[in-house]
């Protein structure tokens, strides 16, 4: 089965450092991306991991523990516009490498 | 170009009209997606196109029928729709099966 875990919703302040971590059990597994979606609008993709590891890309940078089926999304310097929900989605290794959406973390930046 | 465009952007319909939503991605992407997304819900996948051919359908009801004319459109046929069936649809494209995912801004669907 299929099973991917974040936390619903988080509040940090602007300019602060905020970690959304993301659990996942599933049958297969070949990479995990990170998608943010401001309401209303589309996802957009931020960042992708297959391997171990941090992978950073200005003020995100994203981490993976494959053995410990664990990824999170650090996100610093926050600005307002941070506001959105941050989807965890990971890709399994069979069936033309679906991927399968977390439910999202609804995160509100404060002033 | 790098975006996905999909029209229309609104769509209201009744339980018995046939309507199309549609598609289209000019970045040589050789996979398409139609997902289904209600409110403070995460995308859910419906239809996978790969290299024109469907290759997943996630068990989809046959009021919604997709079609892939050719590499860069992807249209989702309507029909007899029900009012749950509401939601915003997206349509994505990736350049590979599995590969990260452009979004179309989607189409916001009311069954009346």
């Amino acid at each position: 089965g299929q099973n991917i875990d974040q936390p619903t919703e988080m509040t940090a302040t602007e300019g602060a450092i905020v970690q959304i971590n993301c659990t996942y059990q599933t049958s297969g597994f070949n990479g995990l991306f990170w998608y943010q979606q401001h309401a209303g609008e589309a996802p957009t993709f931020l960042s992708y991991n297959v391997l171990d590891g941090l992978e950073e890309k200005g003020r995100f940078s994203s981490f993976l523990s494959r053995s410990k089926g664990y990824s999170y999304l650090l996100l610093k310097e926050l600005q307002m516009k941070d506001s959105a929900s941050y989807l965890c989605a990971v890709k399994g290794n069979t069936g033309g490498f679906k991927t399968i959406f977390g439910a999202g973390t609804r995160l509100f930046v404060k002033a | 170009d790098t975006e996905v465009t999909q029209t229309p952007k609104h769509l209201v319909m009744g339980m018995t009209n046939k309507k199309s939503l549609k598609c289209e991605q000019h970045m040589g992407h050789r996979a398409m997606y139609w997902y289904k997304q209600k409110a403070k819900k995460p995308p859910e996948l419906m239809f996978v196109y790969s290299y024109e051919k469907l290759s997943i359908n996630e068990s989809v009801p046959s009021r919604f029928s997709p079609e892939c004319p050719n590499s860069s459109l992807l249209n989702l046929h309507l029909h007899a729709l029900q009012p749950e069936d509401s939601a915003l649809y997206l349509c994505a494209s990736s350049q590979a099966p599995g590969n990260e995912q452009y979004f179309g801004p989607g189409t916001r669907l009311t069954v009346t």
